[in-house]
């Protein structure tokens, strides 16, 4: 099993829905990190959490320290937000998941 | 993001022949790594320094070596690429405490015929 979970893997959506991914870690973290990589492209830093709530635009993610689980959210999706949304957590190194691929159409 | 570049973006080569990427930041940051990212996988950790001379393995070391001999540069070596070694390679910088986490580079599609 890997210590860290994404689900869903794939998630299609209509422009302005509201986008839940969600992951899941087994093993004590330090911090956890949401980043985004659109297609052919480079990763992106969007969020680096260890408790709470942070938004930012349209994203916000959240973590639940004691059930070792966090979302992120997208609100109002648009087609620009297409990409795959990739968990992280600071453990005693950055184990990364496997990833959530994202389309939203027009 | 303007502070991490890699060099080259794309290569095809050989089964047998040896292979330097370089990850190049402009940034001074002490941590810098070299990930791996397959189909199926997360990110997968291969090298990381800590300074300029100090290098440490990763999960998937095998078959790669790393060099820092400057602070800005961290590259990352095939000695003698396999078809295993088809991958697409990511550098990363950590930003200080306190930052927004980790700074990646555009990565290196490398293809090993």
């Amino acid at each position: 099993k890997n210590e860290v979970e994404q689900s869903p893997q794939n998630l299609t959506a209509q422009e302005g829905e509201f986008i839940t991914i969600n992951c899941s870690y087994s093993v004590g973290i330090s911090a956890l990190h949401w980043l985004q990589q659109h297609p052919g492209g480079g990763i992106v830093s969007l969020f680096m959490l260890s408790s709470g709530k942070k938004k930012h635009g349209r994203l916000i993610a959240t973590i639940n320290i004691q059930e070792k689980h966090s979302s992120l959210h997208i609100t109002a999706s648009h087609p620009r937000d297409s990409a795959v949304y990739i968990c992280a957590v600071n453990a005693d190194k950055l184990i990364f998941g496997t990833g959530t691929r994202l389309q939203v159409f027009p | 993001d303007a502070g991490i570049t890699q060099s080259p973006r794309h290569k095809v080569t050989e089964t047998g022949t040896p292979v330097t990427l370089r990850c190049h930041q402009t940034e001074n940051h002490r941590y810098m790594y070299w990930y791996r990212q397959d189909p199926g996988h997360g990110l997968r950790l291969i090298h990381y320094s800590y300074g300029v001379k100090d290098t440490d393995k990763g999960e998937v070391s095998d078959g790669y070596s790393v060099s820092r001999s400057k602070t800005e540069d961290f590259l990352l070596t095939l000695e003698s690429a396999t078809s295993s070694q088809t991958s697409v390679y990511f550098c990363a910088i950590m930003q200080p405490p306190g930052a927004s986490g980790y700074t990646f580079g555009s990565g290196t599609r490398l293809t090993v015929v």
